[in-house]
């Protein structure tokens, strides 16, 4: 399995500009989580769906921010408009409903670095 | 105030050394405990998973859980350089979402 992969790995851009960060999750896993990773405020939940369905967005910072999962092998974060505080690495991770024979572990992508300038 | 706190470190060790992180939380609703281990550049990845108050040893890791404590640790038996890595504590209060601390930075000098 190739795992999660994220696009882009690293994206710089100008405050103000639409940034479009996408994620395949792993075959088969039913969740997808969005994490942002900065050195003040270590890895935080943004959002994750369970079935495509949003279940909890509580930690999406502010209406700049939103998150599709159209189908189960895709899902953007999308960023309008960036500011530079935005700058971190954000993280997708995908995982199985937990089962006999699996304890639900996140898989995570290497991340996608925002610098926004 | 963090749900869940820990010493950012950096934590330096020589070869061999016995290693102890920590994280204390204040959800008690928590009920799964992980550690995760990040390589610089990479995506965190797990590295130990424990259910309820205990200990559980992997090879040179042991983790502990103190759910009375609120407190939970990572050792690592006879470090090595390829250790070297930040370690996140997490943990889950069944909803499937993990809470992270903000990591321990290890460095382990051959």
């Amino acid at each position: 399995d190739a795992g999660v992969i994220q696009s882009p790995r690293h994206e710089v851009t100008e405050m103000g500009q639409e940034v479009t960060l996408r994620c395949k999750p792993i075959s088969g896993h039913d969740y997808l989580f969005w994490y942002r990773q900065t050195m003040m405020r270590g890895l935080e939940l943004l959002i994750y769906f369970n079935n495509n369905v949003p279940i909890d967005d509580s930690g999406m910072p502010e209406d700049r921010f939103s998150a599709k999962m159209p189908n189960a092998s895709f899902s953007t974060l999308k960023i309008q408009p960036s500011e530079p505080r935005d700058s971190a690495v954000y993280f997708c991770a995908s995982s199985s409903s937990p089962g006999l024979l699996n304890t639900g572990e996140l898989f995570f992508g290497e991340g996608s670095r925002l610098t926004v300038l | 105030q963090k749900e869940v706190e820990q010493d950012p470190g950096p934590l330096s060790v020589p070869e061999g050394a016995i290693v102890s992180l920590n994280c204390t939380y204040s959800n008690s609703a928590f009920q799964y405990f992980m550690w995760y281990r990040q390589y610089s550049r990479k995506g965190p990845e797990l590295l130990m998973y424990t259910y309820s108050s205990g200990n559980k040893e992997d090879g040179r890791f042991t983790a502990q859980v103190d759910k009375s404590s609120k407190y939970i640790s990572l050792f690592i038996r006879d470090s090595q350089p390829s250790d070297s890595a930040t370690y996140l504590c997490a943990m889950d209060t069944g909803r499937r979402a993990l809470t992270f601390g903000s990591g321990t930075r290890l460095q382990v000098q051959p």
